[in-house]
């Protein structure tokens, strides 16, 4: 099986933008969560979706935002972009259901903000 | 709050030697526990997981930790460190009714020693 893409691998933008990043699950998972990793924070829970419904959501303000599709890729959309969104936004997905499943993480996309 | 702690930000081993990685975790209960590795510039490798049942667990590359409920921790050890160790080591709970939701503790990088 193909494992999680992400794509672009690597952005870089202006404050104020906005910017969307694209992750495709491993074929048949319907979990989609996506994290920020960066130096200072570590790795943060941005949001889980499942079955195209946000299931879970961390502390982020609501310029993070994201969906799922029917075929359970998910996008994440960062709007008025700040610095400190630069940072590598990593997408995992897993198969429906609790927490012991095992989430699967792809290569992630670099964001710059300059 | 619930939060988990990796106290060690940074260890340099040789290589042959052991090696141990601490990890602990605040919960009211038991969660369910992980260990994944990081490469530079990649995603995150699951090296193993404990639910239940035995306390000792066997991962992937010749890892294993031990869960220790009076201690709260999920201690990850190699008995012998080869150089493509090296890479940051992060341990990670999810809750039963979060299932997509990983908090990651600040990680450990390690370094190894010719």
């Amino acid at each position: 099986k193909a494992g999680v893409t992400q794509t672009p691998r690597y952005l870089i933008k202006t404050r104020g933008q906005q910017v969307t990043l694209s992750c495709s699950p491993i074929s048949g998972h319907r979990s989609v969560s996506w994290y920020q990793q960066t130096p200072g924070q570590g790795l943060q829970f941005l949001f889980e979706y499942f079955s195209e419904t946000q299931r879970n959501k961390g502390n982020f303000p609501g310029r993070f935002s994201g969906r799922q599709f029917s075929n359970s890729r998910s996008e994440m959309n960062v709007s008025t972009l700040e610095l400190g969104d630069s940072a590598l936004y990593l997408c995992a997905s897993s198969p429906p259901a609790s927490g012991r499943d095992t989430q699967y993480f792809g290569p992630g996309t670099r964001l710059t903000v300059l | 709050a619930q939060s988990v702690t990796q106290p060690d930000i940074h260890i340099t081993v040789s290589e042959g030697a052991s090696l141990e990685l601490r990890c602990n975790y605040s919960y009211g209960a038991t969660p369910y526990l992980f260990w994944y590795v990081q490469s530079p510039g990649q995603g995150l490798q699951l090296l193993l997981k404990y639910f239940s049942g035995d306390t000792l667990v066997q991962g992937i590359k010749g890892f294993e930790a031990e869960f220790k409920r009076s201690q709260s921790s999920f201690n990850l050890r190699k008995p012998s460190v080869h150089w493509s160790d090296a890479a940051e080591y992060f341990c990670a709970v999810a809750l039963y009714n979060q299932g997509g939701k990983l908090i990651f503790g600040q990680g450990t990088e390690l370094s190894v020693k010719p």
